[in-house]
């Protein structure tokens, strides 16, 4: 199965900071890359799908990039609601894997 | 509105069977191929398995093959996952979640979660 490693697994960040993580793939899986945030007792929410599509309804401050192997997630001006649990997952070749969680605490 | 509901979730022994259920609404629930994703207490996502939209394909991860079964009735919109010879390490909150396309494509990309029923396995 294809590994997913997040960089890095938590960081502090203060409301209106620009937060960026990373999600690096064991082999390429093109831009088979999904991300998800996911609050404290709540199941996990789609943000974005192909690396940078954006899913509807999320807002623009949210942004993905990436293809091969190098993903990034980016939140330009993190605001409070922001504050969770991210994660990637490859859905290149079965099964699809996902990273181990990215924490965002407020600083 | 989308909505996924689970239930069966309880504590069981090691060694014990369990069978968990996801009620589908707000969506065309035999368009679509339907997963199971658990996640253990404190930790990551790990999906379980798939069922495609006419039951006719399914998948699951190696550390759940041959003992558990997803299966579904479209007729009733909901999503069942049999679970047997249960380990310690099944522990966690189980999520049905909804694939994103519909049709034959399986996406592996998941747009619709329900909130989780927690099993317990344990003596």
């Amino acid at each position: 199965a294809i590994r997913m490693t997040q960089s890095p697994s938590s960081l502090s960040a203060s409301t209106g900071d620009r937060v960026t993580i990373t999600c690096r793939a064991s082999q390429g899986i093109s831009s088979y890359l999904a991300w998800y945030q996911q609050k404290p007792g709540k199941a996990p929410k789609l943000l974005i799908y192909a690396a940078s599509t954006l899913q509807s309804g999320v807002p623009s401050r949210f942004s993905g990039s990436g293809s091969g192997t190098d993903f990034t997630l980016t939140i330009s001006c993190l605001q409070s609601e922001d504050f969770a649990t991210y994660y990637c997952q490859q859905y290149y070749s079965y099964p699809g894997t996902f990273g181990q969680g990215t924490k965002v605490e407020i600083k | 509105e989308v909505q996924l509901v689970e239930s069966g979730g309880v504590v069981v022994q090691p060694g014990g069977s369990l069978r968990l259920s996801c009620a589908a609404s707000g969506f065309t629930f035999d368009d679509y191929t339907m997963h199971w994703v658990r996640q253990a207490p404190g930790k990551g996502l790990e999906w379980v398995s798939l069922i495609s939209w006419d039951g006719g394909s399914t998948y699951y991860a190696d550390s759940v093959k041959g003992r558990f079964t997803i299966s579904r009735d479209n007729s009733k919109n909901s999503l069942y996952l049999q679970m047997n010879s249960l380990r310690t390490e099944d522990t966690a909150l189980y999520y049905c979640a909804k694939d994103m396309v519909q049709g034959v494509i399986i996406t592996w990309r998941f747009d619709y979660w329900g909130q989780g029923t927690l099993v317990t396995v344990s003596s």
